[in-house]
């Protein structure tokens, strides 16, 4: 199995652009969920999707940042605009399964905000 | 909300011992550990599902206890590629999948 595919896996953009981050999760997985990781704020929970629906979206920091899954194998994250503080890691990990089953991390995006 | 980690970096010998802990407000269904290498995404270690059960893995162990919503991490005769950042998660009780992880314990394991 190929595990969690992230693309790309750095962007580097100018304040103001539209950002698209894209995940695909391992084959058989039901529930997809991303993280942003920074130094300040550690690996903070965005949004999850559980049979390709948005089941909670608390973490999405602003309107700026949206995310969908339109089947079970891909997904996407977009900001826009970017600001530079959206700079971080962004991690896509999906799960078979409970609770009880371990998340499987893609390789993550750094992102740049210039 | 985050559960909390401690400590927050941990320098020692190989060969030497360290716990990491991790407590939350909530109450819990599971307590999950990760660590992450430099440049690398987290890596799975173990899941603690309610019910004060302990794991392990090589020398690598946790405990959890759930009436007081903690888990600790156990490290014993330390090697080099232990280092990383060690991550708790936890699954409360009611929030269906929803894993929220603590700031991470930086564990530093010196020659």
């Amino acid at each position: 199995d190929a595990g969690v595919i992230q693309s790309p896996r750095h962007e580097v953009t100018e304040m103001g652009q539209e950002v698209t981050l894209r995940c695909k999760p391992i084959s058989g997985h039901n529930s997809l969920f991303w993280y942003r990781q920074t130094m300040m704020r550690g690996l903070e929970l965005l949004i999850y999707f559980n049979n390709n629906v948005p089941i909670d979206d608390s973490g999405m920091p602003e309107d700026r940042f949206s995310a969908k899954m339109p089947n079970a194998s891909f997904s996407t994250l977009k900001i826009q605009p970017s600001e530079p503080r959206d700079s971080a890691v962004y991690f896509c990990a999906s799960i078979q399964g409970q609770n009880n089953e371990k998340l499987f991390f893609g390789s993550g995006t750094q992102l740049s905000v210039l | 909300q985050q559960p909390v980690q401690s400590p927050q970096a941990v320098i020692l010998r190989e060969g030497e011992d360290a716990v990491i802990n991790c407590s939350s407000s909530k109450a819990l269904y599971s307590v999950h550990w990760y660590r992450q290498k430099h440049g690398e995404a987290p890596v799975f270690l173990m899941i603690l599902l309610k019910g004060g059960e302990q794991k392990g893995h090589e020398k690598i162990s946790a405990s959890f206890n759930e009436k007081k919503q903690q888990s600790s991490l156990y490290l014993t005769a330390s090697q080099l590629s232990y280092s990383g950042t060690y991550f708790c998660g936890t699954v409360s009780s009611g929030s269906a999948r929803q894993l929220t992880f603590g700031s991470g314990t930086q564990l530093t394991v010196l020659p």
